[in-house]
C-alpha cells in the first residue's frame, strides 16, 4: 500500500525566505504525487501533481515541487513566501484508484 | 460552476441517531471519495466509488455506508453514530485515480 511522510508538523518562515515543506512517499511502481493546499473551513485545493516527465514541477501560486526518485522526496518549494501562503500543506500519493494522504503542515508565514 | 457540493455543512447528532451526507458534483467524474480529517491524523479514505452503481471500502470504513445511486452523488450514511465520528467529513471526486481530486468544503459532525 502507498504512503506518505511528512515529518515537520510545522513549518515557520519570514515573509519574502524560500519555503520549504518536506515530503518522502513509498509505493510501488511509478510514483503520482500531488501537493495540496487547505485554507482554514475549506476543502483542500489542488497545488500541482507529478506523474511522469520533468523533476522540477511547477504549479499554481508560484509553487513549484522536486521529484527526486532515489531519495523517494517530493518537497514542495517557493522561493520567496507570502504572508497569504500560511495554511495547511499535504503531500499525496496516488495508486490502486485512490491516494494516500500525509498528517499535513501546518506553515506559518511571519511578516 | 459548483464543482463539489456537501449538505448539510453543519449537524449535530445524539449518540445513536443516525443521518446521511449527500455530495453532489456537476464535472461527471467517474470517482468520487469521502474523507474524514481529524487534528494530527490529516485525511483518511472512508470509502469511495469508481463509477455509478460501485463503492469499495478505504481505510476506516466501519460504522460508514455509501451509496452511488447516480453518477453526481455520493452518498455518506452513519446507521449509529457515535461519538468517535465526531469529524469533519470531506468529499471529493476525479476523473481518474490517478487525476487531481476537486473537494467540497466540508460537513463539521459532533455526536454528543
Amino acid at each position: 500500500a502507498q504512503s506518505v511522510a511528512q515529518p515537520e508538523d510545522q513549518v515557520n518562515v519570514a515573509e519574502g525566505n524560500p519555503l520549504t515543506v518536506k515530503c518522502t512517499y513509498s509505493v510501488s511502481g511509478n510514483p503520482y504525487l500531488f501537493w495540496y493546499v487547505q485554507y482554514p473551513n475549506r476543502g483542500l485545493q489542488f497545488l500541482l501533481k507529478y506523474i511522469t516527465g520533468d523533476n522540477l514541477v511547477k504549479g499554481s501560486y508560484g509553487f513549484e515541487a522536486e521529484f527526486n526518485k532515489s531519495q523517494t522526496s517530493f518537497h514542495l518549494k517557493k522561493p520567496s513566501a507570502l504572508v497569504s501562503d500560511s495554511a495547511l500543506y499535504f503531500c499525496a500519493v496516488g495508486g490502486n484508484n485512490r491516494l494516500a494522504f500525509g498528517k499535513g503542515n501546518q506553515v506559518v508565514v511571519i511578516p | 460552476n459548483a464543482g463539489v457540493t456537501q449538505t448539510p455543512k453543519f449537524r449535530v447528532l445524539k449518540t445513536g441517531q443516525s443521518m446521511t451526507l449527500l455530495c453532489a458534483q456537476d464535472m461527471n467524474h467517474e470517482y468520487m471519495y469521502w474523507y474524514r480529517q481529524d487534528p494530527g491524523m490529516g485525511l483518511r479514505l472512508i470509502h469511495y466509488s469508481v463509477g455509478e452503481g460501485t463503492t469499495a471500502k478505504g481505510e476506516v470504513p466501519d460504522g460508514y455506508n455509501v451509496s452511488r445511486l447516480k453518477k453526481q452523488n455520493f452518498l455518506l450514511g452513519l446507521e449509529s453514530a457515535a461519538p468517535s465520528q465526531t469529524s469533519v467529513y470531506f468529499c471529493a471526486s476525479s476523473w481518474t485515480g490517478g487525476q487531481p481530486q476537486h473537494f467540497g468544503d466540508g460537513t463539521r459532525l459532533s455526536i454528543l
